[in-house]
């Protein structure tokens, strides 16, 4: 069935880049997302890629995609106390389905 | 424009008590949905509606009801609640069906049932 795949939790240091990523099973996923949730909040989409592109770049974002290993990434350069929160991974599967993983926990370190 | 409301923002019940969770959205969206969410778990679809008229199951619907009552609101009921389903709710909406539209979320509902 569609899987989503993240680890738990990232602790970086502000100013460092964070990289989270993502693994998942549906090969037809056509576009996947990026979610933030910030403490006591609902999710607010973050960016998203399509399936046929490698890369995209938005300010301080950079989403890899890696379709042959079903493999995302998303790194936040230059990361600071704002980006502490929860990231989740999002293939759209199907009709509008979408597969939302465990979500990582971004902490800063001062 | 406040996008996608719910309420109430917290609930305790006890076993077996029911409650109806509101939620609406001022977005003219087609599409709302319920989600939970559980520490470890991320967010689990209980039922959608893809457009006004129709609901259909996700991936937990088992004691819960919705009502889609017009195209801004669609409620989620719970008839006897267990605690099983202490969670946070989450109700989301979309411009459509069928295509990746973004999925705008309401703040969310935090129930405990005791």
């Amino acid at each position: 069935g569609e899987d989503v795949e993240q680890s738990l939790f990232l602790s970086v240091r502000e100013g460092d880049s964070s990289v989270i990523n993502c693994t998942y099973t549906d090969s037809s996923s056509t576009y996947l997302y990026w979610y933030k949730q910030e403490p006591g909040a609902g999710l607010q989409l973050l960016t998203y890629i399509f399936s046929n592109m490698d890369m995209k770049q938005d300010q301080r974002l950079t989403v890899l995609l890696n379709k042959k290993d079903k493999h995302l990434s998303l790194r936040i350069a230059d990361t600071q106390t704002g980006d502490s929160a929860i990231y989740f991974c999002a293939p759209w599967v199907r009709d509008d389905k979408i597969i939302f993983g465990k979500g990582t926990r971004l902490h800063i370190l001062p | 424009n406040a996008g996608v409301t719910q309420t109430p923002k917290f609930q305790v019940l006890k076993t077996g008590q029911s409650m109806t969770l509101q939620c609406a959205q001022d977005m003219n969206h087609n599409s709302m949905y319920w989600y939970r969410q559980d520490p470890g778990m991320g967010l689990r679809l209980i039922y959608y509606s893809a457009s006004e008229g129709t609901t259909d199951k996700g991936e937990v619907p088992n004691g819960y009801n919705v009502s889609r009552l017009n195209k801004r609101e669609f409620s989620l009921r719970l008839e006897s609640a267990a605690p099983s389903q202490t969670s946070v709710y989450f109700c989301a909406s979309s411009e459509g069906w069928g295509r990746p539209y973004e999925q705008y979320f309401g703040p969310g509902t935090r129930l405990t049932v005791t």
